[in-house]
């Protein structure tokens, strides 16, 4: 079945640096989806992408849709400690299920 | 108002016991779904259900039998609990049918199986 590397695993950072992450997956999708999980909550969606090469922005975090649709990065500029959680990548090609990452854990030291 | 609701957000059980958990949505969607996330955090699919019809069962122990009474409703239960069961369970719907698009997902339930 399909499967995504997501990474880092975790990062820990300083508060106002920008943090980059990213999924790479071995077949092609046609959604790239990226969720943040707070503890004790469940994954809220941040950014949704459906074309290839697509950038969109949501505030300070800037997703992209990789060309070759086999990847796709989130950036977050500037960050601050509300920051702090599980940045979740899911990938779904075609008519198949949605597959997530093993997630990026960041921490924001302040 | 909370947008998919799933209850109980806490339940510690005995092994061999039977459980359920019951979700619901008021976001009018068509789609609803069952996760689990293990305690690496990894998050499967294990069930997923389109205007009440399951159209999504992945390969899990027939012990787990969803039921949907209604579209905004799907409940999730699990018979003879065993250790392994332990994970956080959540509840998922979105408007895309199937597949899980853009899901919208609950707080979790965290399953403690002793």
């Amino acid at each position: 079945g399909q499967q995504l590397n997501q990474s880092p695993q975790s990062m820990f950072i300083q508060e106002g640096e920008d943090v980059s992450m990213n999924c790479t997956s071995s077949s092609i999708f046609n959604t790239w989806l990226w969720y943040k999980q707070d503890p004790g909550e469940g994954p809220v969606l941040l950014i949704a992408l459906y074309k290839a090469g697509e950038l969109t922005s949501n505030g300070r975090l800037t997703a992209q849709f990789g060309i070759t649709r086999k990847d796709s990065f989130l950036n977050i500029s500037a960050s601050i400690p509300s920051d702090v959680g599980i940045y979740f990548c899911a990938g779904q090609g075609g008519s198949e299920k949605l597959v997530f990452g093993k997630g990026t854990k960041l921490t924001v030291n302040p | 108002d909370t947008a998919v609701s799933q209850t109980p957000k806490y339940l510690v059980t005995q092994m061999g016991n039977d459980k359920s958990i019951k979700c619901e949505q008021n976001l009018g969607h068509d789609t609803m779904y069952w996760y689990k996330q293990d305690s690496k955090k990894f998050l499967k699919i294990m069930f997923s259900y389109n205007n009440k019809e399951l159209i999504i069962n992945e390969t899990v122990p027939n012990r787990f039998s969803p039921k949907s009474p209604d579209k905004a409703h799907l409940n999730l239960h699990i018979n003879s609990l065993e250790l392994g069961d332990s994970a956080v369970y959540f509840c998922a719907s979105s408007h895309v049918p199937g597949t899980g698009g853009e899901a919208f997902f609950g707080q979790g339930t965290r399953l403690t199986v002793v």
